[in-house]
């Protein structure tokens, strides 16, 4: 069955230090999201993307956040400088298209950030 | 106030039980989805819902629109069913972004 990856699956990093974290989403599919889980809290929504370019964001990810799909498979998000409050779990997700129903969405196994 | 409120917030039960939790949520949505987290932290979606019921082997999710609930029953309750239930919530059309409950870490003791 297909499956969305992620990499690394575990990261640690210095405060200050910019982090590159990797999904590969379902092949045929078009959407994608980045959420976040700080340890011992409620999964949270940062940004989906379609089309090449962000179509929602939330409060938390603001200019030190950056996503990207470099090379049509890959889908990376950024953050430039981190903080110790980014350490948390980070979830990709996708679905297999933007439109007017609902689709199941598809979870990679997440990575989880230590910032030290 | 939580956009999606889940009950109970833990909850232990023996082998073989049946096992209620449930999703409340103030916002009009167009689809609820019913996950589970393990302990090692990868999140798996269980059933996605917009209407009635639906049922995969021992798992049964319902949802009643108009009174804006949910509930996922497990019935016959193994130990391997331990983990933390999430309810989370399409709002609209726009994005198909997920709300997130707290989640309900379930144990079950053989």
């Amino acid at each position: 069955e297909p499956e969305v990856t992620q990499t690394p699956s575990h990261q640690v990093t210095q405060m200050g230090q910019e982090v590159i974290l990797r999904c590969v989403p379902i092949s045929n599919h078009l959407y994608f999201y980045w959420y976040r889980q700080i340890l011992g809290q409620k999964v949270e929504f940062l940004v989906s993307f379609y089309n090449n370019e962000i179509s929602e964001k939330s409060e938390i990810f603001d200019d030190q956040f950056s996503v990207e799909r470099p090379d049509g498979s890959n889908f990376t998000l950024k953050i430039r400088s981190t903080k110790l409050e980014d350490s948390a779990m980070y979830f990709c997700a996708s679905i297999p298209l933007y439109g007017s129903r609902s689709y199941e969405q598809y979870f990679g196994p997440g990575t989880r950030l230590t910032v030290t | 106030k939580n956009e999606v409120e889940q009950s109970p917030q833990n909850l232990t039960a023996q082998e073989g039980e049946f096992i209620t939790i449930n999703c409340s949520y103030s916002v009009g949505i167009s689809a609820l989805h019913w996950l589970q987290q393990h302990p090692g932290g990868g999140i798996v979606s269980l059933f996605m819902l917009s209407s009635g019921k639906k049922k995969h082997g021992r798992l049964i999710a319902t949802i009643n629109i108009q009174e804006k609930h949910s509930s996922l029953h497990i019935t016959a309750s193994h130990p391997r069913d331990s983990a933390v239930y999430i309810c989370a919530v399409i709002r609209g059309e726009y994005g198909n972004k997920l709300v997130f409950g707290a989640g309900t870490i379930l144990r079950v003791k053989s």
